[in-house]
């Protein structure tokens, strides 16, 4: 099993401030087969990256993702007010599919 | 517009049976991965099973032997059967499909379900 580990577990953002994610995967992740997920209280997750660096349909370019190998990372380059969230990454790899246990994304 | 709406959660108690719904609109599940993922309250995100083509299933081993992924095609539906029910097993079940010719990661979600095992 691929384990995830994301960090930081919470981080304490401006709105405007860059913001940057890590997720670090306990063996390699071939092809980049991570995708990264927000999750807003009481909702589904909503996808953001699939294939470590490409963006869903409809997400905003303020979003990127980046890494390979073992570690990836996501930034949203000027965090909005919408933004303040619960983000996970996901391998795709192998099975079983894995999570990261998220990183919060909370108002300073 | 895809659109995935599950049913079927609720309290049980214990060792017993529940089987979770999953509506699918706006395409054909037996085009996609189609998968199931968990998450208890307060945790985060816990895949649980996928079935893809052939009808090829895989599951968590902490589900596996207890839960049976199926889809029926002529109603477009997944489904989710629990068996032997633990109070760990309690979470919101959301299901989730993946883009076609692709490999599985999730594009469309449910809204969600809430299983409780308590007795």
């Amino acid at each position: 099993e691929i384990v995830m580990t994301q960090s930081p577990a919470t981080l304490s953002v401006s709105p405007g401030e860059r913001v940057t994610l890590s997720c670090r995967a306990s063996q390699s992740v071939r092809s980049n087969l991570l995708a990264w997920y927000q999750q807003k209280p009481g909702q589904a997750p909503r996808l953001l990256i699939y294939g470590a660096s490409t963006r869903a349909t409809g997400i905003p370019a303020r979003f990127s993702g980046s890494g390979s190998g073992t570690e990836f990372i996501f930034t949203i380059s000027s965090l909005q007010s919408e933004d303040f969230a619960v983000y996970y990454c996901q391998q795709y790899n192998n099975w079983p599919l894995t999570f990261g246990g998220g990183t919060k994304v909370e108002i300073k | 517009e895809v659109l995935l709406v599950e049913s079927g959660g609720g309290l049980i108690q214990p060792g017993g049976s529940l089987r979770l719904s999953c509506a699918a609109s706006g395409f054909t599940v037996s085009s996609n991965y189609m998968t199931w993922v968990r998450q208890a309250p307060g945790k985060g995100l816990e895949w649980v099973s996928i079935i893809y083509s052939g009808d090829s299933v895989y599951y968590a081993d902490s589900v596996k032997g207890r839960f049976t992924i199926s889809r029926d095609n002529s109603k477009n539906t997944l489904y989710l059967q629990m068996n032997s029910l633990r109070p760990e097993d309690t979470a919101v079940y959301f299901c989730a499909r993946t883009p076609p010719a692709e490999l599985p990661y999730f594009d469309y979600w449910g809204q969600g379900t809430k299983v409780t095992v308590s007795s």
